[in-house]
């Protein structure tokens, strides 16, 4: 089984519509990342976690909120879809400092029309 | 943030071809890791190389931090090689802390021909 799970894999929906994205893993990390792939660029970090309690925004945060419900799983929502949110988004965990390897997810491709 | 630019952007070879792609970054880094983007969207963790060189068949890579760049190397190339490869560098805060997120670059694109 895979250690970072996303669901679902596939999304299309509608410009307003409210979206959540879902990612588990079970890797037992503290650490926890969102990012946003646009076709032709790399991938930019949405949100960020270090542990249950902590949220951090990225540098393209606007439009998006997240929660952390466990260690285990962390969430991304669009309050209300717009297509330039159209994009192939990936959850993310790391090893603890000092190492801080990242471990990605398959992504979720979202499409908002 | 740590501007990572990769080269070249984008690499057409023939079965059996060796290649090096390029990354270089502008600042101290605490952790550098390559991946491989499979035509599938899926991200393939190749190597975590913030120093030193590595080999893994017939991948391979070198980081001299000193100078801030890395190398990833392909020989034999074979078609399953093609998809996007990126390097990601996470950069040191305050005092060598770590930042714990990565920047990425915007990849060097692979198309191996049989």
């Amino acid at each position: 089984d895979a250690d970072v799970t996303q669901t679902p894999r596939n999304r299309i929906t509608k410009t307003g519509k409210r979206i959540m994205l879902e990612c588990s893993q079970t890797k037992g990390h503290d650490r926890m990342y969102w990012y946003r792939q646009d076709p032709g660029l790399g991938l930019r970090l949405i949100y960020y976690s270090f542990d249950v309690k902590d949220i951090n925004k990225g540098e393209i945060s606007d439009g998006y909120s997240v929660s952390r419900q466990a260690q285990a799983k962390f969430s991304l929502s669009l309050e209300s879809a717009i297509p330039n949110q159209t994009a192939l988004y990936f959850c993310a965990t790391s090893d603890p400092p000092p190492s801080d390897e990242q471990y990605f997810g398959p992504g979720t491709r979202l499409t908002v029309t | 943030g740590i501007q990572v630019e990769q080269s070249p952007p984008d690499l057409i070879l023939q079965e059996g071809a060796n290649s090096t792609l390029r990354c270089n970054f502008s600042d101290s880094v605490n952790n550098l890791q390559w991946f491989h983007q499979n035509p599938w969207g899926q991200l393939i963790n190749l190597f975590y190389i913030p120093s030193g060189t590595k080999q893994n068949g017939r991948l391979s890579a070198t980081t001299v931090a000193t100078e801030r760049y890395s190398l990833l190397y392909i020989s034999s190339s074979q078609t399953t090689d093609s998809g996007v490869y990126f390097c990601a560098v996470e950069g040191l805060g305050d005092r060598g802390s770590t930042l714990g997120r990565l920047y990425f670059g915007r990849g060097t694109q692979l198309t191996v021909w049989p």
